[in-house]
């Protein structure tokens, strides 16, 4: 099982606070990509990466930055927190399975109020 | 606009009978469509994956089928079990593009009862 962790678990902070979630892989993959999943929309790609400091925007990256300084840790930012920023964040890595399925960390809770 | 469409947010089926979740897409340079299941507070597992070179693709109880000229796949589980009861999500990507990026559906919640 690829080795991908998620942090915090769980996080409650007030509106127009800076926020930092963290993703950890211990694979050395190269793709690693930022979801977040909400009631009726399904998982909605943020951000992704393709290489140390090499990233690019997703369908809904307004308010979020990342950034990638090392192969193992791709962050996700959201410099001012907005209550419409709640929601489960998920963090995934491409592998090099035939599948060409990712896998998908536990996932982080963030609730904004 | 959807690229990736699960139209129905729930179904329900009795234990041990077949199961079918659907799935529509409007972009025909996907060429590589997979399904995920998840369950609460946990993250997506992978299932099963189609290439659109082929029109079926068999896993023990899981087998997804793809109708390329109507641009819709499916999921059949039988015989579908408690344990099946998930939300199931259909991902989609252009792998042979520049654009490699699963595309997630908003996914089908399923409920198998005993």
């Amino acid at each position: 099982d690829a080795g991908i962790t998620q942090s915090p678990r769980h996080k409650v902070t007030e509106t127009g606070t800076p926020v930092t979630l963290r993703c950890h892989q211990t694979e050395n993959h190269r793709y690693m990509y930022w979801y977040r999943q909400d009631p009726g929309h399904g998982l909605r790609l943020i951000h992704y990466s393709y290489g140390v400091k090499d990233t690019d925007k997703g369908e809904v990256s307004d308010g979020y930055s990342v950034s990638r300084s090392k192969t193992e840790d791709f962050l996700l930012t959201l410099e001012s927190a907005t209550s419409s920023q709640t929601s489960v964040y998920f963090c995934a890595i491409k592998g090099q399975a035939s599948n060409y399925g990712y896998t998908f960390g536990s996932g982080t809770r963030l609730t904004v109020v | 606009d959807q690229q990736v469409k699960q139209n129905s947010p729930s179904l329900s089926v009795q234990e041990g009978r077949i199961s079918i979740l659907n799935c529509d897409y409007t972009n025909s340079m996907f060429d590589y469509f997979l399904w995920y299941k998840k369950y609460p507070a946990e993250g997506p597992t992978f299932l099963i994956s189609i290439s659109s070179i082929k029109d079926k693709n068999e896993d023990g109880r899981f087998t997804v089928f793809l109708n390329k000229s109507a641009k819709h796949l499916s999921l059949h589980i039988v015989p579908s079990q408690p344990g099946d009861s998930a939300v199931y999500f259909c991902a989609a990507a252009n792998y042979g593009g520049s654009q490699g990026n699963l595309i997630f559906g908003k996914g089908t919640k399923l409920s198998v009862k005993p």
